[in-house]
């Protein structure tokens, strides 16, 4: 099966710096990569997502990449602010007849004002 | 509308108690998931039904099932819950079996004593 690895599992950033999560996938079959968001006490929530059809999308200050070769993609946020901080998950997902979605073990990611 | 609704929010039993997790859905999704969040783990996929009539395990089934009731409502039932169940249950919906967003409950808190 799919195997999803996340780093790092950490993460503290200046407010203002940039953000960078890093995933690798095992299953070449996978086709679809989301990042989900979730605060605190909170839902996931989807934030963005990227199909292997496409190298990059971006929706303003974040960004997500793709690198299928490599079997790697990455979550990149700029000019972080306090509200970015929370877990960030990604996930694969083939599309053999149901959302077979494995998701990473999360990123921490910390703000500091 | 309400989105993904799940009941109770929290709950303790004793080990070997049974109990049911409900959640429904008004979204006129086709798929429906659970999943069990363990710190350090992340999000794992307990049971899915791709659609009305269907249900499948996921990565983790053991000492769980499910029932499809209908298209809104999917339940989760642990028959004799055990510390290792202990655990956030989240459940999610999506319009389509085999790609897109996944629509979180707010998760329900489950400590098994």
């Amino acid at each position: 099966g799919e195997n999803v690895e996340q780093h790092p599992s950490t993460l503290s950033v200046q407010e203002g710096d940039s953000a960078v999560i890093k995933c690798t996938y095992s299953d070449s079959a996978s086709n679809y990569f989301p990042w989900y968001k979730q605060e605190l006490g909170k839902r996931p929530q989807l934030i963005i997502d990227i199909r292997s059809n496409v190298g990059e999308k971006k929706d303003q200050r974040i960004a997500v990449t793709l690198n299928k070769t490599a079997k790697h993609f990455s979550l990149h946020i700029t000019e972080t602010q306090p509200e970015d901080s929370a877990v960030y998950f990604c996930a694969a997902s083939d599309s053999g007849g149901y959302q077979k979605v494995t998701f990473g073990t999360g990123t921490k990611l910390q703000v500091i004002p | 509308n309400a989105g993904v609704t799940q009941t109770p929010k929290f709950q303790v039993l004793k080990t070997g108690q049974s109990m049911t997790l409900q959640c429904a859905q008004d979204m006129n999704h086709n798929s429906m998931y659970w999943y069990r969040q363990d710190p350090g783990m992340g999000l794992r996929l307990i049971y899915y039904s791709a659609s009305e009539g269907t249900t499948d395990k996921g990565e983790v089934p053991n000492g769980y099932n499910v029932s499809r009731l209908n298209k809104r409502e999917f339940s989760l039932r642990l028959e004799s819950a055990a510390p290792s169940q202990t655990s956030v249950y989240f459940c999610a919906s999506s319009a389509l079996a085999d790609t897109g967003e996944l629509f979180f409950g707010e998760g329900s808190r489950l400590t098994v004593l």
